[in-house]
This record gives C-alpha cells, structure tokens and sequence, in this order.
C-alpha cells in the first residue's frame, strides 16, 4: 500500500511572501514517482512536477522550487514571491511500480493555498 | 488539439437510475483512469486501465464499473447510483502508465438524489 500525507490543509500568506507546501509519503517500493498537480479555482488538474526515486536533484522552475529527500520520504514545494494567482489547491501525488505492473496513483488531500493581495 | 474530453460534465440524476459517464482521449494513450474528489479527502483513484480490456482496482472501486474496448475510451458506469457517489469526478490518461504525468479531462459534477 501507499500513502501520501499532506498535512497543511489550507495556507493563507501575503502576496510576495515565500511559502512551502508539505508531503511526506509512504511506500515499500525501491521505484517509484512523485507529482505535484495545481487545481486553480477553474477547477482544471495542471500537472506541475515528476520526480523519480533514483533523482534526489532538487529543481527549481521559476519560482517553484521542489526539494526531494529520501531520507524523510518528502517532497516538498516552495513558492518563492508568491503570487495571487498561486492561489489554488495544490495536489501531491505517489505512483510506485512493482514489477508485475505499476500500481495506480495516490493523492495526497491536498492543501488549499491563499494568496492575499 | 490533445484532449481528454469528459460527458456530461454536470449530472442531475435519482438513486437507482443507471448512469455513463463518457471518457475519450486522442493522444493514443494506453493508460486511462477515473478518480473522484471530494472536500477534505482529496482525488481517489476508482479504477485504471493499462491497455484495452486490462482494467484494475483502484482505492474506492465499490459501486463503479468501467471498460475499456477501445483504446481511446474509458466509460464510467454507474449501474444504481448512490447519494454517496455524489462527486466530481475525473477522467486522466498517460502515455504508459501511473509513472507518467497524466493528462486530467475537465471534469463531471455528479449529484445523485
């Protein structure tokens, strides 16, 4: 089985502020894949970030910046200088592979994130 | 353009009535999979397909059925919907597998009365 916990459940900052969005993950595969999606109010599911479990590089995008640590098991998302239309519910996401076929995909809950003008 | 289309993308409809929900994509994908989201529990995976007929469990299966006869199609089936099906619900597909990004169609809002 696995598991993905995000335990912020809603983030409310000021504009410009930095801010980081948790997710601890849980499985007994060597292989495996993290992801973190963006829900805009809109609605839609944007697909931000893959990582695989032998690329413990962090990456940075912009302002999005992503730090994998294996020895925690997180993968955790920065937003640097937020923005208003950061705001959004934010989705971290597990997909292990198990040999005989890859598991399906777990979602974390998700953190609901407010940008304040 | 690549797409992942769902229908209907709002639903209305009374306990017992069997109900499809329509999925399609045109990007030749062989992975397609529902989830469903709701407040506080986030999207949970209901069932996946890795290639025509080859379709699995996900986490909350019970109440669903789906098939997958043609590659580019995954219908949900609802076949005595329930008040607690009341979601909204998404469609998704990848290239291979839950390994890859996937692609979300734009969802369905279920209400089951």
């Amino acid at each position: 089985a696995q598991k993905v916990t995000q335990a912020q459940t809603e983030i409310s900052v000021v504009e410009k502020e930095d801010v980081t969005l948790d997710c601890v993950y849980e499985t007994r595969d060597t292989t495996y894949y993290l992801f973190w999606y963006k829900q805009p109010p809109s609605g839609e599911l944007v697909f931000l970030i893959r990582r695989n479990s032998f690329d413990e590089q962090n990456e940075i995008s912009g302002r999005y910046s992503w730090n994998f640590q294996k020895s925690t098991s997180s993968f955790n998302f920065t937003i640097t200088a937020s923005q208003v239309v950061d705001s959004a519910v934010y989705f971290c996401a597990l997909s292990s592979y198990s040999g005989g076929g890859a598991d399906g995909l777990t979602f974390g809950k998700g953190t609901h994130l407010i940008i304040q003008p | 353009e690549a797409q992942v289309t769902q229908n209907p993308r709002y639903l209305i409809t009374v306990t017992g009535k069997k109900l499809t929900v329509t999925c399609s994509q045109n990007m030749n994908h062989e992975y397609m999979s529902w989830y469903r989201q709701d407040p506080g529990l986030g999207l949970r995976q209901i069932y996946y397909s890795m290639n025509v007929e080859v379709t699995d469990k996900g986490d909350v299966p019970e109440g669903y059925k789906v098939s997958r006869k043609e590659k580019r199609n995954f219908p949900l089936i609802l076949e005595s919907p329930s008040p607690n099906q009341t979601s909204l619900y998404f469609c998704a597909s990848s290239p291979s597998s839950g390994r890859n990004e996937q692609f979300f169609g734009p969802g369905t809002r279920l209400t089951v009365l």
